[in-house]
């Protein structure tokens, strides 16, 4: 049981560059969720999904896309990378019931660096 | 929008000793969930302990329980015992009940002295 899995785990861009993070889950998870972690800002949503089909914009959206084509992945697309988009990112999951506070699990991080 | 502020940003505790971190949080609503996430030098993030607003009595897991204060809007972690390996940052976390976004604090770096 992999959990949720990240790739890359780190990343350098050149700014305009486009990547995709890759992040999977194992657990038959319905919720999937991006955060980015910079230093002194804690964590902050970027984009989640409730289900395949279904993404919605968390906190700090701009600047990523999201599609769920499937239960298990959930990747992240910087189509134009910039310099603040340099942090380390983290994709979380959770069973259905994330809504009635059931806990995240993480992934192991991606840090991407935006030169 | 919520907001979490954990007002310490670093603090320090000798190995074996008792530590407290705060956390408090802004909401209107009556149904919501807390939680303290650490995430030790590995950077994996790992769930400490969790919270429900419409319970009174305060959660515990081993050497690590909360002080809830719903009127007063805080939720301190107390980390007893104090091992080095849980030096590591905390967050504080909230989520509002029905709702799918979790909010976090800025965290607060802990170090445990041998």
């Amino acid at each position: 049981n992999a959990g949720v899995t990240q790739t890359p785990k780190f990343q350098v861009l050149k700014t305009g560059q486009s990547m995709t993070l890759q992040c999977a889950q194992d657990m038959n998870h319905e919720y999937m969720s991006w955060y980015r972690q910079d230093p002194g800002m804690g964590l902050r949503l970027i984009h989640y999904s409730v289900g395949a089909g279904i993404t919605d914009q968390g906190e700090v959206p701009n600047g990523y896309n999201v599609s769920r084509s499937t239960t298990e992945d959930f990747p992240l697309r910087l189509l134009s990378a910039a310099p603040s988009q340099t942090s380390v990112y983290f994709c979380a999951s959770s069973w259905s019931g994330f809504q009635m506070g059931s806990p995240l699990h993480f992934g192991n991080g991606t840090r991407l660096t935006v030169t | 929008a919520q907001t979490v502020t954990q007002s310490q940003p670093e603090m320090s505790v000798q190995e074996a000793e008792t530590v407290t971190l705060s956390c408090t949080y802004d909401t209107s609503e009556s149904d919501y969930y807390l939680f303290w996430y650490k995430q030790p030098p590995s950077r994996q993030m790992i769930l400490v302990i969790r919270q429900e607003a419409y319970k009174q009595q305060n959660a515990t897991e081993n050497r690590f329980s909360v002080n809830f204060q719903k009127a007063a809007k805080s939720f301190s972690l107390k980390i007893s015992d104090s091992q080095l390996g849980d030096a590591a940052m905390y967050f504080c976390a909230y989520q509002e009940g029905s709702n799918y976004k979790l909010t976090f604090g800025k965290g607060t770096l802990l170090t445990v002295n041998p």
